[in-house]
C-alpha cells in the first residue's frame, strides 16, 4: 500500500487563489521531504527540500515567497502555492525519506494543479 | 550528485526481459544507484537500489559494473503494465542530499 499520501490529487481554481497541498508519510518518520514540479512530457524538477523543524531549502529560481513550505512534524509537509496564476499550473509531487537512512524516496501520487 | 545518462526510449516484447542501461561515470564511492519508474500521471515508484553489489527484489534486478560507472536494470518478464518512464539516479544519501532526475528512459512493452 501507499506509504506517502498526497492530497488533494487534483485542484482547479481561479487565478489569485492560494492552494495548499499536503504530503504525509503514513508509516514512518520522515525528517526530509522533497517537493517536485513536473510539466507535461518533462522530467521531475526539484523545487525544495523540506526538513522537519527548520526552514526549507529552495532550488535556484524557485521563489520561496511564492511556494511556501512547512514541515511541522515528522509525518507532514505542506506546500502552499500563494496567489496562483495560470503559469503555476503543473503536476506537483512530494516524496519522503525514512529517517536517517540510505533508503529510497517514497513518492506521493501527485497533485494536478490547474489555475484558470 | 553524479549525473546519469540513459537512452531516451526502448521497446520490449511482452514476456521478454527488459534491460535498461544507465551510465554514471562520475559516481563517487559513497553514492548509491537508485531506480524509479513513473507511469503516466502518477508519482514515481521506487524499484531498487544498490551501492556496488548486484541486487534483486520482487520487481527487478540491478547489475552494477565492477568500476561502478554503469548499471543495468533488468525486468525479467516484462508485462504491458511495465510501460513507463524509468529513472536512474545516483545520490550519496537521499535523506541528506537532493536527487536530480534526468530525462529517463521511456520503456514501451509491446504485445
Amino acid at each position: 500500500g501507499a506509504v506517502v499520501s498526497q492530497h488533494p490529487s487534483r485542484v482547479i481554481c481561479k487565478s489569485g487563489t492560494s492552494v495548499k497541498i499536503e504530503c504525509r508519510s503514513l508509516d514512518f518518520q520522515a525528517t526530509t521531504m522533497f517537493w517536485y514540479r513536473q510539466f507535461p512530457k518533462q522530467s521531475l524538477m526539484l523545487m525544495a527540500t523540506s526538513n522537519e523543524g527548520s526552514k526549507a531549502t529552495y532550488e535556484q529560481g524557485v521563489e520561496k515567497d511564492k511556494f511556501l513550505i512547512n514541515h511541522a512534524s515528522l509525518t507532514l509537509s505542506t506546500l502552499t502555492v500563494t496567489s496562483a496564476h495560470p503559469e503555476d499550473s503543473s503536476f506537483y509531487i512530494c516524496s519522503a525519506v525514512r529517517e536517517y537512512s540510505n533508503q529510497p524516496q517514497h513518492f506521493g501520487d501527485g497533485t494536478r494543479l490547474s489555475i484558470l | 550528485d553524479a549525473k546519469t545518462t540513459q537512452p531516451p526510449s526502448m521497446d520490449c516484447a511482452e514476456g521478454r526481459a527488459a534491460n535498461l542501461p544507465c551510465n554514471h561515470s562520475t559516481i563517487s564511492g559513497n553514492e548509491y544507484v537508485y531506480w524509479y519508474r513513473q507511469i503516466h500521471s502518477q508519482g514515481p515508484q521506487y524499484i531498487i537500489h544498490g551501492l556496488k553489489n548486484n541486487e534483486t527484489n520482487e520487481m527487478a534486478s540491478l547489475i552494477i559494473t565492477e568500476d561502478r560507472k554503469s548499471s543495468t536494470l533488468i525486468l525479467p518478464h516484462a508485462t504491458l503494465r511495465d510501460t513507463a518512464v524509468y529513472y536512474c539516479i545516483v545520490s550519496v544519501n537521499t535523506n541528506a542530499g537532493k536527487s536530480t532526475f534526468g530525462d529517463g528512459t521511456t520503456l514501451t512493452v509491446k504485445p
